[in-house]
C-alpha cells in the first residue's frame, strides 16, 4: 500500500512569515495526526482528526497553529506567523483503529 | 494525560552484542505499546508493537516484553547488526492516543 505522503520536504522561511505543511493519509485510514518533533526529542502531538473532525487539539499553539481535514481524507497544517521555536521536523501520521501508527518522512522547517 | 520516560538516552553496543531499551508508562489504561525506529532525515517506522494482554513478543531478532503491573516495557534487540544504529522510541497508546518516549539513539560499531 502507499504510505503516508507529505510536502514539502523541506522548507526555510523568515520569522513571522506563514507557511503550510500538506499531508496525504492511507486510503482507509480514518485517524489522522499531527506531530512536532524537535531536534533530540520524541514526536509531540500537535492535533488528532478522526475522518473531519478534531479529537485532540490541547497542544496545538492555536494562537499561530491551525489545522484542516475538511474532507476527512487529507490535511493541511499552517503556522501564521511563524518563530524561531518553530523550527522543527512536522510528522504526520495515520492509523486505523488502536494499532500502529504509519508515520510520513515530515516536513523539516528552518525559520531564520 | 499518558507520561512515558524512556532509557538510556544514547546507547553503544558492538556488533553481535544485544541492545536493551526500558521504558515506563504512567497510565494504566494503556493498553498498545509500540517501537519505532527513525532513521536519519525520516518518519519514524513501526518495528514490533505489544497490546496489553500479551507478555512478550518475538520477531527475528527483536523482541518486546511487556510488565502491566510495574506499568514497564523492553526492547530487545540481539545479534546486533550496524544497520541496526538509528534512533528508537517506545510509545504508550489507549484509544488511538499515543505518547511517545523520547528516544534511544543506538550505535553499534562495527
Amino acid at each position: 500500500e502507499a504510505g503516508v505522503a507529505q510536502s514539502p520536504r523541506y522548507k526555510i522561511i523568515e520569522k513571522r512569515q506563514s507557511v503550510a505543511f500538506w499531508c496525504n493519509p492511507i486510503s482507509g485510514h480514518a485517524t489522522l495526526y499531527w506531530y512536532q518533533q524537535i531536534l533530540g526529542q520524541g514526536p509531540k502531538l500537535l492535533i488528532q482528526f478522526q475522518n473531519n473532525g478534531v479529537v485532540d487539539d490541547s497542544q496545538l499553539p492555536k494562537d499561530r497553529f491551525s489545522a484542516e481535514r475538511l474532507k476527512g481524507v487529507d490535511s493541511t497544517l499552517k503556522i501564521q506567523p511563524a518563530k524561531l521555536e518553530d523550527s522543527a521536523v512536522y510528522l504526520c501520521a495515520s492509523s486505523h483503529r488502536n494499532s500502529g501508527y504509519t508515520f510520513g518522512s515530515g516536513t523539516r522547517l528552518t525559520v531564520v | 494525560g499518558e507520561n512515558v520516560e524512556q532509557h538510556p538516552s544514547t546507547l553503544s553496543v558492538q556488533e553481535g552484542d544485544s541492545a536493551v531499551i526500558k521504558c515506563t508508562y504512567s497510565d494504566s489504561a494503556s493498553n498498545y505499546f509500540p517501537w519505532y525506529k527513525q532513521e536519519l532525515g525520516k518518519g519514524p517506522q513501526l518495528i514490533i508493537d505489544i497490546r496489553s494482554n500479551v507478555g512478550e513478543k518475538k520477531d527475528q531478532r527483536i523482541a518486546v516484553t511487556l510488565n502491566k503491573t510495574a506499568k514497564h516495557f523492553s526492547l530487545h534487540i540481539t545479534e546486533t547488526q550496524p544497520e541496526d544504529s538509528a534512533v528508537y522510541f517506545c510509545a504508550a497508546s489507549v484509544d488511538n492516543d499515543m505518547r511517545f518516549g523520547a528516544g534511544t539513539r543506538l550505535t553499534v560499531k562495527p
